[in-house]
């Protein structure tokens, strides 16, 4: 079992609709990210927040809006998305030092149809 | 801007082989290199991390090393099963001012024959 829950694991919408990820953790980790994997990729960065202030962004369109409404959770507010976009988005969290791992959820599989 | 390579993409062995996995990198200037698991369908699952300073570090039958001057780690997998058929990640975390940001490499996708 994963100590990051993300939910749904699965999502499938149109691409005039509104929907939102949700990431949640209770380890006390203050920085927490948001990756997009394609199949066969590896993940791809696509947001971090540190200590809930947006820290990066890695010039994600701004279809994808995310949000950090306090230390143990993460969201990801998507609008007006592309088939394209259709991936397994990640959460990840970690406590800050050279020496803690990255830990991620199991993901939530989204389908833009 | 930090690049990671694995080698070898693929892997297929008979259980029980020993076996080594490769990751380099190009810039030396890292945080701390990660080794991640991932099957099928799921998250990531982080199985050893080496900090900068350090040049090893063991779990079971897990052993990875870190030549941090020569862009290389390795992922030792001891007397493999069945079990241990999964993609293989690494991934190195560089500290910016702006966050860490960790980079992964492709991943070798192993598969281990009963």
């Amino acid at each position: 079992d994963t100590e990051v829950t993300q939910t749904p694991k699965h999502l499938v919408m149109g691409m005039t609709n509104k929907k939102s990820l949700k990431c949640e953790q209770h380890m006390g980790h203050r920085a927490m990210y948001w990756y997009k994997q394609k199949a066969k990729k590896p993940p791809e960065l696509m947001f971090v927040y540190s200590y809930e202030k947006l820290s990066i962004n890695e010039s994600v369109p701004s279809r994808f809006s995310p949000e950090c409404p306090n230390s143990s959770l993460l969201n990801l507010h998507l609008h007006a998305l592309q088939p394209e976009d259709s991936a397994l988005y990640l959460c990840a969290s970690r406590h800050r030092g050279r020496g803690s791992p990255l830990h991620f959820g199991n993901g939530t599989r989204l389908t833009v149809t | 801007k930090q690049e990671v390579t694995q080698i070898p993409a693929a892997l297929s062995v008979p259980e029980g082989e020993n076996l080594v996995l490769n990751c380099s990198f190009t810039d030396s200037a890292i945080y701390n290199l990660q080794w991640f698991r991932q099957d099928p369908g799921k998250g990531l699952t982080s199985l050893l991390l080496i900090q900068s300073s350090q040049r090893e570090q063991t779990s079971g039958r897990l052993n990875a090393s870190l030549d941090k001057s020569s862009g290389r780690s390795t992922l030792y997998i001891a007397a493999s099963q069945p079990g241990d058929s999964a993609t293989y990640l690494c991934a190195v975390m560089r500290r910016e001012t702006s966050g860490s940001r960790l980079t992964f490499g492709e991943g070798t996708q192993l598969t281990v024959n009963p």
